[in-house]
């Protein structure tokens, strides 16, 4: 095990809600990138967060969102929840040290289905 | 264009046996990381292998190695003596140097390993 967790491991919500994903880093790790995997695809990066402020952005609207607390852990919001936000949504933390990303370790997910 | 292509989308070997996963990664960055992650049926994306783009020898991890082609720019897994266990989706994903904060993954290959 990675010793990155994330909760709750399952979720149903309805169309136009919005939901609030955790996650808790590895010990030891300063940075938590979140990633959206549809069923039957790759992870897709929705974005990682280091020293508290949004590192970097992939493809997605403004309506996910996220934060970084003190201690490195994270939360994933999603605002206006659609059909197509139905996925496993994973966390992973890695280590930043003078720049240089160490190797990306992934929590168990947590599957979310919008009804 | 893809980043990252994994052509092979299921596999079957025998118990025993190995296996070799191909992937195929196109970048303009001399500097990239290639990892390959295994992902069994509870859905943790479980690290197994890295290669920098400037080592020289293949990288291996027990039972696993890389075969880098650099020219080529492929990055195959072979796992060797298969085991039921290995049964499970295996992603391929890339790191570059422009955008190290990030993974770009491969649309995955399925193994399913035979008794």
């Amino acid at each position: 095990e990675t010793g990155v967790t994330q909760s709750p491991t399952h979720l149903i919500k309805t169309r136009g809600q919005q939901v609030t994903l955790r996650c808790s880093s590895q010990s030891g790790h300063n940075t938590v990138s979140w990633y959206q995997q549809a069923l039957g695809q790759g992870p897709q990066f929705i974005f990682q967060y280091y020293r508290e402020e949004e590192n970097g952005r992939g493809n997605f609207p403004p309506r996910f969102s996220g934060l970084q607390f003190p201690n490195y852990s994270s939360e994933l919001n999603v605002n206006a929840l659609e059909l197509d936000d139905s996925a496993l949504y994973l966390c992973a933390s890695s280590r930043k040290v003078q720049g240089e990303y160490g190797t990306q370790y992934f929590g168990p997910g947590t599957r979310l289905l919008v009804l | 264009a893809q980043k990252i292509t994994q052509t092979q989308p299921g596999m079957f070997v025998q118990e025993k046996e190995a296996v070799t996963l191909d992937c195929t990664y196109d970048t303009s960055d001399q500097s990239y990381g290639l990892f390959w992650y295994k992902q069994p049926s509870s859905g943790e994306m479980i690290f197994l292998i890295y290669q920098g783009s400037y080592d020289e020898q293949n990288a291996t991890e027990g039972r696993y190695s890389l075969n880098f082609q650099k020219a080529r720019k492929s990055a195959n897994l072979v796992i060797s003596a298969s085991q039921l266990g290995d049964s499970a989706m295996y992603f391929c994903a890339m790191r570059e140097g422009s955008n190290d904060y990030k993974l770009s993954f491969g649309a995955g290959t399925t193994v399913t390993v035979r008794a």
